[in-house]
């Protein structure tokens, strides 16, 4: 089975802090997405990356970065945590066929205090 | 931001009973997929529907794509406690090979 693994279960930061969401997934894939989930709002796409040390800006990429050094890493950063940044984090990945969906990760639920 | 609605938002469901979720876009969708998220759990990938008036089915479940590619729906046959969760239909973007979820449908069982 394809597995995506997110480092921390739960983060509690405090505000201004530079925090690291860490996603490594083993199945090769090109694809690599974040996105974070609140409540009514659904998913919203923050950063994808669809190569080795590339990265595009999804729809709210403000007050976020990414990095991608190696295929299997997707690192997320938050330069400066706020208390608006508090969420769930959901990182994904999917192959070239997107016939077989995104896999995610069970997520990251950070609270910024 | 969102390309797709869902409609309801909530669903409260009796066991045995069926009910229908729509996701409808005011554009053309390339594709859309489907995906199942249990309630503290992620977000698990259902189905993709590519072809006009396309309908596929798994188990008690039936997906359909509209004729002019812009709406979508899941159909829950005899509805059961397993069936809990929420779901979120995915319309496709060709251009970074990226998904975009609309709002989803929270499903609540009574036994």
């Amino acid at each position: 089975d394809v597995k995506v693994t997110q480092s921390s279960r739960y983060l509690v930061k405090r505000t201004g802090e530079k925090v690291f969401l860490e996603c490594v997934q083993d199945m090769d894939h090109e694809n690599m997405f974040w996105y974070r989930q609140d409540p009514g709002l659904g998913l919203r796409l923050i950063y994808f990356s669809y190569d080795v040390k590339m990265k595009e800006k999804g729809d709210i990429p403000e007050g976020y970065s990414v990095s991608r050094e190696k295929k299997e890493r997707f690192s997320l950063i938050l330069e400066s945590a706020s208390t608006n940044q508090t969420s769930m984090y959901l990182c994904a990945s999917n192959g070239r066929r997107m016939v077989y969906g995104y896999t995610f990760g069970s997520g990251t639920r950070l609270t910024v205090v | 931001g969102q390309q797709v609605m869902q409609i309801p938002q909530y669903q409260h469901v009796q066991e045995g009973e069926d009910f229908t979720t729509y996701c409808n876009s005011s554009t053309t969708l390339s594709n859309i997929q489907w995906y199942k998220q249990r309630p503290g759990g992620h977000p698990v990938f259902l189905i993709q529907l590519v072809k006009s008036g396309e309908v596929k089915k798994q188990k008690r479940l039936t997906f359909q794509f509209g004729e002019a590619k812009k709406n979508s729906s899941l159909h829950i046959t005899a509805t059961q406690t397993t069936d809990v969760g929420t779901y979120f239909c995915a319309p496709f973007k060709a251009a970074g090979n990226k998904l975009t979820f609309g709002g989803g449908t929270r499903v609540l069982v009574k036994p």
